[in-house]
């Protein structure tokens, strides 16, 4: 699976826009972008997943660059409980075992 | 639906002692996993399933056993705990309907004394 890069982390005003940005410039044609976050010793989340395609559900929309290389998974709206690690994660779905590799992620700190 | 259950929340063990840490889920999910998290880093997985009576090795195995005799459990064992398995474990589980996204339980926190 394809390696990502993150920032550490980032901040973000109440009520604004977070805008999380990844970077996997080896991704390959069959791999999918999934983003996962990790509220405070909690189990991950998963958000959203896609593979070209922006994609938007009640939480969030991922916005995926035409040549694939990077992605940026946006908050619209986002709240106090948004303060987490957001972790962006490529893999196949031939995957053996549906594995997860997670990176450092990136600490999305919300401030009132 | 209660998702992905895990029991204990917190154990204490002293090196060398044995235990399970349980895993149920209750979405009829093919695929189950377990992951350890280290203070500040990142999830490894330690085992996954991607089926009853099917199991295989993850990132770090060792010192770990796994068995999966139904479809809804998936226990981790430990066979002669060290201060090294100190650790979040977290089980997951997920399924080709849908797009894989895997569903993570609550953790169990061991410490190894």
């Amino acid at each position: 699976d394809a390696k990502t890069t993150q920032p550490p982390s980032m901040d973000c005003a109440e009520g604004r826009a977070a805008n999380l940005p990844c970077n996997h410039s080896t991704i390959s044609g069959n791999e999918y972008v999934y983003w996962y976050r990790q509220i405070h010793s909690q189990g991950p989340q998963y958000i959203i997943h896609g593979l070209k395609n922006n994609e938007t559900n009640e939480m969030a929309s991922l916005i995926i660059t035409e040549d694939r290389k990077s992605s940026t998974l946006i908050l619209p709206h986002a709240t106090l409980r948004d303060t987490a690690v957001y972790y962006c994660i490529v893999r196949g779905l031939n995957n053996a075992g549906n594995m997860l590799t997670f990176g450092g992620g990136t600490r999305l700190m919300v401030k009132p | 639906n209660a998702g992905v259950t895990q029991t204990p929340k917190f154990q204490v063990l002293k090196t060398g002692q044995s235990m399970t840490l349980q895993c149920a889920q209750d979405m009829n999910h093919e695929y189950m996993s377990w992951y350890r998290q280290d203070p500040g880093m990142g999830l490894r997985l330690i085992h996954y399933s991607v089926g009853a009576g099917i199991t295989d090795q993850g990132e770090v195995p060792n010192g770990y056993n796994v068995s999966r005799s139904t479809t809804e459990d998936f226990p981790l064992r430990l066979l002669s705990a060290a201060p090294s398995q100190t650790s979040v474990y977290f089980c997951a589980s997920s399924s080709p309907q849908g797009g894989y996204e895997q569903y993570f339980g609550p953790g169990t926190r061991l410490t190894v004394t």
